[in-house]
């Protein structure tokens, strides 16, 4: 099993809509995830941490689930400037493992 | 303003060449990582450092090596480049502890001919 496991997409959504992205890891021992947003040839940048059951900023919420071993990511009122492919990493020890993204195309 | 340089955007080097990409952090940070992000494959990490000498092997080792000399610098090293080592070479650093976000370079785009 992967470390870090997310469906690639991509989810195409029009302007408005609502869309929820989940990523599944493997090690329990992982202490607090996070998600970053990357556009397009660009490095990625911190979206949101989660450190306990969940985090929330402004349209965008992150949960997590310790018993299933998932984060999700929730984006309300789509943007198109939300376009772009967000990763997670959980962060357990030294070692830091991204999952290969998911990429959200809004479009208008 | 925390920062995290590469020293190059973009190089081209020839098959067989000795590559050195470099990495600069401004933050005191202990852990330094070193990926390779190819289209569908998503970001692999390659070798990270959790101190200054130290390396450990990422999922992808195989025709790199590293170098830690000072707390600030990491270098990736292409021993001898091949073309399956074109590109985006990203590097990151973080802080010792678990709650530490990761901050990024702004990558190397490397094309190897």
């Amino acid at each position: 099993r992967k470390e870090v496991e997310q469906d690639p997409g991509p989810f195409n959504v029009p302007e408005g809509a609502t869309v929820a992205f989940n990523c599944t890891y493997s090690n329990s021992a992982s202490q607090s995830f996070f998600w970053y947003r990357q556009d397009c040839r660009k490095e990625p940048k911190l979206l949101m941490s989660v450190y306990s059951s969940g985090n929330e900023d402004g349209r965008f919420t992150a949960q997590l689930n310790r018993a299933s071993q998932y984060i999700s990511l929730l984006i309300r009122d789509s943007k198109l400037s939300d376009s772009a492919t967000y990763l997670c990493v959980p962060r357990g020890f030294q070692k830091l493992v991204f999952g290969t993204g998911t990429r959200l195309l809004v479009s208008p | 303003d925390v920062k995290v340089t590469q020293s190059s955007r973009y190089l081209v080097k020839r098959t067989g060449e000795k590559v050195f990409l470099e990495c600069v952090q401004d933050m005191d940070h202990e852990n330094m990582f070193w990926y390779r992000q190819d289209p569908g494959l998503g970001l692999r990490l390659i070798y990270f450092s959790y101190d200054v000498k130290m390396k450990e092997k990422g999922d992808i080792p195989e025709g790199y090596s590293v170098s830690r000399e000072k707390k600030e610098r990491f270098s990736l090293i292409l021993e001898s480049a091949s073309t399956n080592q074109t590109s985006m070479y990203l590097c990151a650093s973080t802080g010792g502890g678990r709650a530490s976000e990761a901050f990024f370079g702004q990558g190397t785009r490397l094309t190897v001919v």
